[in-house]
């Protein structure tokens, strides 16, 4: 595709359901970045994945966020037992690498958490 | 770590020139992005700066000055369409990701 897709759109759950959310980067992008928009703040980093590297998950705010990276393509990120507080437009980004190392991000998921 | 400031909101005339600053405090600096986002989109990418003074691109220019701290981004020829949202981000030297300050909201006037 031509630029980073994301699913579901909108997700709305019930407190203490676990959810996914799927990321498909550009193709051929190494780099892919989870990120969390809560309303009226800026975006926060979540967890970033680059090729067959460990991911750095030094922005995942507690144990019941997780994501995993298949085949260095695909990305899912998974919240369990939401909370109120999850709810946000959670963004992915890719990128190619190189001197700028641009982020294209994604429409988003907007999570509800009722 | 990291602080970003810049002005929640600012409103300019359809036609003319705006420049939205942003301050920022990184342990390590490689680099400084904007991107506009429209209300309910995705951010796209406007410009990058990784070294001190102005990038041009078409209507919109990037400044830089890392001794300051500080960047701005200039937009000319304000359409109504630049009504959105302008992220300031930095990425610290020791880091890939992005830390973003809250926005500018841009309301541009007929």
């Amino acid at each position: 595709g031509a630029g980073v897709s994301q699913s579901p759109s909108n997700k709305v759950t019930e407190k203490g359901k676990d959810v996914e959310l799927r990321c498909d980067p550009i193709s051929g992008h190494t780099a892919l970045y989870w990120y969390r928009q809560s309303l009226g703040q800026g975006l926060e980093f979540l967890i970033y994945f680059q090729g067959n590297s460990a991911p750095d998950k030094s922005g995942l705010p507690s144990d019941r966020f997780s994501a995993e990276r298949t085949g260095g393509s695909v990305s899912t990120l998974t919240i369990q037992r939401t909370q109120q507080e999850d709810s946000a437009v959670y963004l992915c980004a890719s990128s190619l690498g190189g001197p700028s190392d641009t982020q294209y991000f994604g429409p988003g998921t907007r999570l509800t958490v009722l | 770590g990291q602080n970003i400031d810049q002005p929640t909101e600012m409103t300019a005339t359809e036609g003319a020139i705006v420049q939205i600053n942003c301050t920022y405090q990184t342990s390590g600096f490689n680099g400084l992005f904007w991107y506009q986002q429209h209300a309910g989109e995705a951010p796209t990418f406007l410009s990058y700066n990784v070294l001190d003074g102005l990038e041009e691109k078409g209507r919109f220019s990037s400044f830089l000055s890392r001794s300051k701290g500080y960047s701005y981004l200039l937009l000319k020829e304000l359409q109504m369409k630049d009504s959105a949202s302008y992220l300031c981000a930095v990425r610290d030297g020791s880091a890939r990701q992005l830390t973003f300050g809250s926005g500018t909201q841009l309301t541009v006037l007929p």
